[in-house]
């Protein structure tokens, strides 16, 4: 099965709109840390967004919100107001574990946004 | 802080041909890692060290090897390119702690003819 299963290849959205990217994972491990990447097309790994398992509120920074249901095991990211910046590829990742600093970052095949002027 | 560095940042090999991918980071991160990227298949993990002198095979380490003998420095070594290795590998680091973020380097496109 599929560690991280990010099932839109493709979105497109109107800018200044919010935008929802879905990313559900599978693990069996009570400790995990799940992440959120962007990929402009210049080709760099930009770390948007971290969510920890037992963490109890879900995790913001700036525009950027993700959305954890753990009984779902889905954290899809949020983007509030999205602008011409925002298109790129994203991908979810997750590590798992006790010490889960310590174990291999599984990532999901992305999501391509592209956001309409 | 350099962050993670990585040379070079374009190469061509003919088949056969043996290189190493260099990768330095200036932040004492233990965890480092190679990952290669292609098209539609997101990054997949090569090879990854959780210390100097302590390395593991990620999910595509056949034709690639790795050393880690100082805590700054992850080479990855291509022993006989193939056609198929043609990618973009990117090193990563992060600290062992409970957030884990990795920080990746700016790529390593290589093509093999």
């Amino acid at each position: 099965a599929q560690k991280i299963t990010q099932t839109q290849p493709g979105m497109f959205v109107q800018e200044k709109e919010a935008v929802t990217l879905d990313c559900t994972y599978d693990t069996s491990d009570q400790s995990y840390g799940l992440f959120w990447y962007k990929q402009p097309s210049s080709g760099e790994m930009i770390f948007l967004i971290y969510q920890g398992s037992y963490d109890e509120q879900n995790a913001t920074e700036g525009r950027y919100s993700l959305n954890f249901q753990k009984a779902r095991k889905s954290a899809n990211l949020v983007i509030s107001a999205s602008q011409l910046g925002d298109s790129a590829m994203y991908f979810c990742a997750m590590r798992e574990g006790p010490n889960f600093g310590n174990e291999k970052l599984t990532f999901g095949t992305g999501t391509r946004l592209t956001i309409i002027p | 802080n350099a962050g993670v560095t990585q040379t070079p940042k374009f190469q061509v090999l003919k088949t056969g041909q043996s290189m190493t991918l260099q990768c330095a980071q200036d932040m004492n991160h233990e965890y480092m890692s190679w990952y290669r990227q292609d098209p539609g298949m997101g990054l997949r993990l090569i090879h990854y060290s959780v210390g100097a002198g302590i390395t593991d095979q990620g999910e595509v380490p056949n034709g690639y090897n790795v050393s880690r003998s100082t805590t700054e420095d992850f080479p990855l070594r291509l022993l006989s390119a193939a056609p198929s290795q043609t990618s973009v590998y990117f090193c990563a680091s992060s600290y062992s702690d409970s957030r884990g973020r990795e920080y990746f380097g700016p790529g390593t496109r290589l093509l093999v003819l």
